[in-house]
Order: C-alpha cells, then structure tokens, then sequence
C-alpha cells in the first residue's frame, strides 16, 4: 500500500519561531489533508490539499503532487500550536480511506 | 460547519463486558463513516468504513465479531467493542465524510478496560 512519511519526528521550537513539516507519500494521491491533534486527542482539520498552495492565518500548506510531497509551514509558532501534526493521504480508488503518517510531535515553549 | 461528535469521551469498563460509541455528524449527512485507533505516541489505524444502511468493511487483521459497526442513518454510526478485554483499551476515533474527500473527526473516546 501507500507509504506516508513525516519529518521530523520531534520538533522544539521558542515562541515566535518559524518552521516547516514535511510529508512525503510513495503514489499519486486524490486526497491529502494535514491535521493538528490537539493534546486532548481531538484532530482539527487544518488544510485539505491533493495539489496547490492554501493559507490559513500563520500556517501555510503547499503540495507537489507530481513530485509527492507536502509541506506544512507555521510562521510565528504559539505555544497553542503545540501537538502532533499528522499527513493523510487517500490511494487512489474511491474508497476515501486515509493513510496516516507517524506524525511531528511540535512543542513550542514560551 | 462540519461537526461531528463521540459519546462517551471516556469510558472504564470490567472485563466481559460490551461498549457502545456512537459517531454523529451534526450539521451535515455522512455518507461514509471511519473508525479509527489509536495507541499511545502512535499514529491513527483505520479499523473500518462503514456506509449507511450496509455491512461494515473491515481492514484486515480487526476482528468483525469483536468490534460491530452499524451505521443506521446519514448521521449516526456505532462501535460496540463486544466482551471487552484489556488489550481493547485504546483511543477510539470516527471520522465522517460528505463524499466530497475531506473527512472531519469526532473528539475521540478514551477506552478502558479493567
């Protein structure tokens, strides 16, 4: 099946700082969604992005289908934005089932 | 927009017995629901898909006698995790989409079992 990778794994950052996710995927994708699980478990759905650019406040996703990858940036990090960010991608097929990444643990610290 | 919410958010349960979580989407009709686990510090495992008013697909290796699904309306669907043991306890959580790809998930429902 579809392999989802996610770089990094872990990620410290102080408030106010800049960084970029990384979500690699092994085949074409019709779907491809990035999500912030808050500590509570809840997943907040962040961008739905098969292709393109999108900007929402201070994040920004952008993905290259053709050469499967996709970034996720958060520009001025919170200490909100703390939690794990998963990639998702959909094989192509119909079925809209969503492979999971491993995630990027973030903690940002005052 | 796109809401949908679990019940109950944490539930402990003796060993033997069954639970019932209900998946509901509140402010749109799901055609296609997911259930989703998830262990400690590890990503989401999709346990099965479930379309209203037929049988639930299961992914392989998820026992379909242990954990029923049923999918009785557009906007509701259940896990009964039956004669629960305590290798069940786990973060379960259902997704809902509308058919246009993006799916949204419920809040989450913390299982223990004792």
């Amino acid at each position: 099946g579809i392999q989802v990778e996610q770089s990094p794994p872990d990620l410290i950052l102080q408030e106010g700082a800049n960084s970029t996710l990384r979500c690699n995927f092994s085949d074409s994708v019709n779907n491809l969604q990035w999500f912030h699980q808050n500590p509570w478990g809840q997943l907040i759905n962040l961008f739905y992005i098969p292709s393109g650019t999108k900007q929402n406040g201070r994040l920004s996703a952008t993905t290259v289908a053709t050469e499967r990858y996709s970034l996720l940036y958060i520009s001025s990090s919170q200490t909100t934005d703390s939690g794990v960010y998963f990639c998702a991608v959909e094989h192509p097929g119909g079925s809209e089932k969503l492979v999971f990444g491993k995630g990027t643990k973030l903690t940002v610290n005052p | 927009g796109a809401v949908v919410s679990q019940h109950p958010s944490r539930v402990i349960c003796k060993s033997g017995t069954s639970v019932k979580i209900e998946c509901r989407s509140l402010d749109f009709q799901a055609t296609t629901m997911f259930w989703y686990r998830q262990f400690p510090k590890q990503s989401l495992m999709l346990m099965a898909t479930s379309n209203e008013g037929s049988k639930a697909t299961y992914e392989q290796g998820v026992e379909k006698d242990k954990f029923l699904i049923n999918h009785a309306s557009l906007t509701l669907s259940t896990l009964t995790v039956t004669s629960a043991h305590p290798e069940d306890s786990s973060f379960y959580i259902c997704s809902a989409s509308s058919g246009t790809y993006e799916q949204y998930f419920g809040p989450g429902t913390r299982l223990t079992v004792t």
